[in-house]
């Protein structure tokens, strides 16, 4: 079956930046995504990016997507301590609605 | 827009007993849910997809007889924990999305802990 993967732990010095990395299998893919899990809290979704861009820029964000090499990044500009917290990759195929799910990087803020 | 929740936010329940779990999208109408099951520091592992008004799709392994999903109208669907065990404590967290965009949008999930 399809699969996404992402390295588990990030550890970054406040104020640099973050790159998350997400790499995936399905060729079909039509969207891809990132999302935020704070400790105990659901999903919010930071930003997300169609399979025909190459990059999307939302403020301190930045998403890379290289579609030949089936990866995306998530970059985080001037990380901050409110960005501690697990960063999903999924991505969303053309056949129905369901998303494939990396395991999520947790992302840890060095002083 | 597009704010999703979910009630109760924790519970805990003597093994045996049933337990219910609503999400509801407050200002969209949601055509799709989807319940998924989230064990710690473990990715998401989706339970069902659940279409207003139809019956819910069940992904392979989840027993449909012990999750039941009822997604009656287009701002509710219920997920009752039948007969909970103690290995059914985990954190069950619902998204939605409407007709037409492929945005899912989370509820904060709720915390289920059986004694």
């Amino acid at each position: 079956g399809e699969d996404v993967e992402q390295s588990l732990f990030l550890s970054v010095r406040e104020g640099d930046s973050s790159v998350i990395n997400c790499t995936y299998t399905d060729s079909s893919s039509t969207y891809l995504y990132w999302y935020k899990q704070e400790p105990g809290a659901g999903l919010q979704l930071l930003t997300y990016i169609f399979s025909n861009m190459d990059m999307k820029q939302d403020q301190r964000l930045t998403v890379l997507l290289n579609k030949k090499d089936k990866h995306l990044s998530l970059r985080i500009a001037d990380t901050q301590t409110g960005d501690s917290a697990i960063y999903f990759c999924a991505e969303k195929g053309d056949s129905n609605y369901q998303l494939i799910w990396g395991a999520g990087t947790k992302l840890i803020i060095k002083p | 827009g597009a704010v999703v929740s979910q009630h109760p936010s924790w519970v805990i329940c003597k093994s045996g007993t049933s337990v219910k779990i609503e999400c509801r999208s407050l200002d969209f109408q949601a055509t799709t849910m989807f319940w998924y099951r989230q064990f710690p520091k473990q990715s998401l592992m989706l339970m069902a997809t659940s279409n207003e008004g139809s019956k819910a799709t069940y992904e392979q392994g989840v027993e449909k007889d012990k999750f039941l999903i009822n997604h009656a109208s287009l701002t509710l669907s219920t997920l009752t924990v039948t007969s909970a065990h103690p290995e059914d404590s985990s954190f069950y967290i619902c998204s939605a999305r409407s007709s037409g965009s492929h945005e899912q949008y989370f509820g904060p999930g709720t915390r289920l802990t059986v004694t």
